[in-house]
C-alpha cells in the first residue's frame, strides 16, 4: 500500500521568497497521477497541479510541479501573502487509489 | 462554472446517521468523464477518502470505512449523496464533495483522477 510522506511538516519563509515541497511515496507512482491542492484556512482545497507537472486553469506560474518515480516537488519561485496555506499531494494510479500526504504547511516567517 | 455545495445536518447524535447532500450547478453529474467524490477532514488534520460514485451507479468506499457508508445518486436533481450510520465523535469532521477527473482505469474496474472543483465544506459534528 502506497503511503505519501510529505515534508517538511512546517515550511517558515517570507513574501518573495522560494518555497520547495516535497511528496515522497512508499513506492514508485507514474507521474502521471500525481496531483497537488493548496488549502487555505477555513477554504476546501484547491487544485494546482495535476500529472506532476501540469497546472490547473488560473493557477500563477510561480507554481510548478516536479519529480518522477518516489520524489515529487511543488515550487513556489516568489512567495506571495495568499500562498501561505496548507499543501497536500495525492497519487491515484496505485493502490489505494485514494492516498493524500499528510500536508505541508507554508507559514509566514 | 461548476459549483458543488454541500447541505445537511451540522450536528448528529452518537450511533445515529449523518446525511448529507452534494448539489452540482453548472454541469451534468451524468457525464462519464468524471466521478464523484466525497472526503472528509477533522478538525486540525489531514484529508480521508470517504468514497465515490461513477455515473454509471457503482460506488466505492474506503475499506476503512465501508460497512458504514452508503453513496448515492440523483441524476434529474443533479445531486449525490452521503450516508454514514452508527457515528461516533470520531466522524466529527469537515465533509466536503468533489469532482473528479476519469484519468486512470485500474484492474478493478475503478476510474480515478484529479479532484477539482470541490465543495466548500459541511462541519458535521456528533455530540449528544
Amino acid at each position: 500500500e502506497i503511503v505519501l510522506t510529505q515534508s517538511p511538516d512546517t515550511l517558515s519563509l517570507s513574501p518573495g521568497e522560494r518555497a520547495t515541497l516535497s511528496c515522497r511515496a512508499s513506492q514508485s507512482v507514474s507521474s502521471r497521477f500525481l496531483a497537488w491542492y493548496q488549502q487555505r484556512p477555513g477554504q476546501a482545497p484547491r487544485l494546482l497541479i495535476y500529472g506532476a507537472s501540469s497546472r490547473a486553469t488560473g493557477i500563477p506560474d510561480r507554481f510548478s510541479g516536479s519529480g518522477s518515480g518516489t520524489d515529487f516537488t511543488l515550487t513556489i519561485s516568489r512567495l506571495e501573502p495568499e500562498d501561505f496555506a496548507v499543501y497536500y499531494c495525492q497519487q491515484y494510479g496505485s493502490s489505494p487509489q485514494r492516498t493524500f500526504g499528510q500536508g505541508t504547511k507554508v507559514e509566514i516567517k | 462554472q461548476l459549483q458543488l455545495q454541500e447541505s445537511g445536518p451540522g450536528l448528529v447524535k452518537p450511533s445515529e446517521t449523518l446525511s448529507l447532500t452534494c448539489t452540482v450547478s453548472g454541469g451534468s453529474i451524468s457525464s462519464s468523464s468524471y466521478y464523484w467524490v466525497w472526503i472528509r477532514q477533522p478538525p486540525g488534520r489531514g484529508l480521508e477518502w470517504i468514497g465515490n460514485i461513477y455515473y454509471s451507479g457503482s460506488t466505492y468506499h474506503n475499506p476503512s470505512l465501508k460497512s458504514r457508508v452508503t453513496i448515492s445518486v440523483d441524476t434529474p436533481k443533479n445531486q449525490f449523496s452521503l450516508k454514514m450510520s452508527y457515528v461516533t465523535a470520531a466522524d466529527t469532521a469537515v465533509y466536503f464533495c468533489a469532482r473528479g477527473a476519469t484519468d486512470y482505469y485500474d484492474s478493478n474496474g475503478y476510474y480515478w483522477g484529479w479532484l477539482d472543483p470541490w465543495g466548500q465544506g459541511a462541519l458535521v459534528t456528533v455530540s449528544s
